[in-house]
């Protein structure tokens, strides 16, 4: 039982480019999330899926877009990196939204773009 | 929607003394709030969590308590060990909404 798996774990990316953070969980989660992490800022999120076929945008979504390609996974995309978008990338999963149950978090992608 | 708010950023004690960490919160509706502990370089992890029906919540050193009336709770750490140095974030959750909102974390020292 892996709990919630994050690709890759580090990644530098020149200003511009292009790529997709991977995050797929093993516990039959329904919900799913993306948060970005910066000093002093604490967790932020960015976009999540409810449930299979649902996506919603959170706090800070400009600039990202994701994916939830089936139940197990959802994927964050940058489609034109910029240095603003330098931080730590955390996935994480819970039973169903609004439950009184935690997240479980992925071990994170520290993401630097140049 | 919720806002939640952590004090203090930043706590630094001697091995052995207690911490407690506070947030407050503003959403009535809101019934379930979880402490998380980040270690450095490391992905936040659950703790101690506590449920609008219950005021208080014990596991060995660490306990939470909730004032629902006042929408304040809080961690209290008791014979701090150097192993307790981490950021720690407060969360408050429910009432219908999909999005758990956190405080913005306290890192904790702990001096040997």
């Amino acid at each position: 039982n892996a709990g919630v798996t994050q690709t890759p774990k580090f990644q530098v990316l020149k200003t511009g480019q292009s790529m997709t953070l991977q995050c797929a969980q093993d516990m039959n989660h329904n919900s799913m999330y993306w948060y970005r992490q910066d000093p002093g800022m604490g967790l932020r999120l960015i976009y999540y899926s409810a449930s299979e076929g649902t996506t919603d945008k959170g706090e800070v979504p400009n600039g990202y877009n994701v994916s939830r390609l089936n139940k197990r996974e959802f994927s964050l995309r940058l489609e034109s990196a910029a240095p603003s978008q330098t931080s730590v990338y955390f996935c994480a999963s819970t039973v169903d939204p609004g439950t009184e149950q935690p997240q479980h978090f992925g071990d994170g992608t520290r993401l630097s773009i140049l | 929607g919720e806002n939640v708010e952590q004090h203090p950023s930043t706590l630094s004690v001697q091995e052995g003394d207690s911490a407690v960490i506070k947030c407050t919160y503003s959403d009535s509706a809101s019934n379930y709030f979880p402490w998380y502990k980040q270690e450095l370089g490391k992905r936040p992890q659950l703790i101690i969590d506590i449920r609008s029906n219950v005021g208080e919540k014990k596991d060995q050193r660490i306990a939470v308590t909730l004032n629902k009336t006042a929408k304040h709770f809080s961690l209290h750490i008791t014979e701090t060990q150097p192993e307790d140095s981490a950021v720690y974030f407060c969360a408050a959750s429910g009432g219908g909404s999909y999005i758990p909102t956190f405080g913005r974390g306290t890192s904790l020292i702990v001096h040997p």
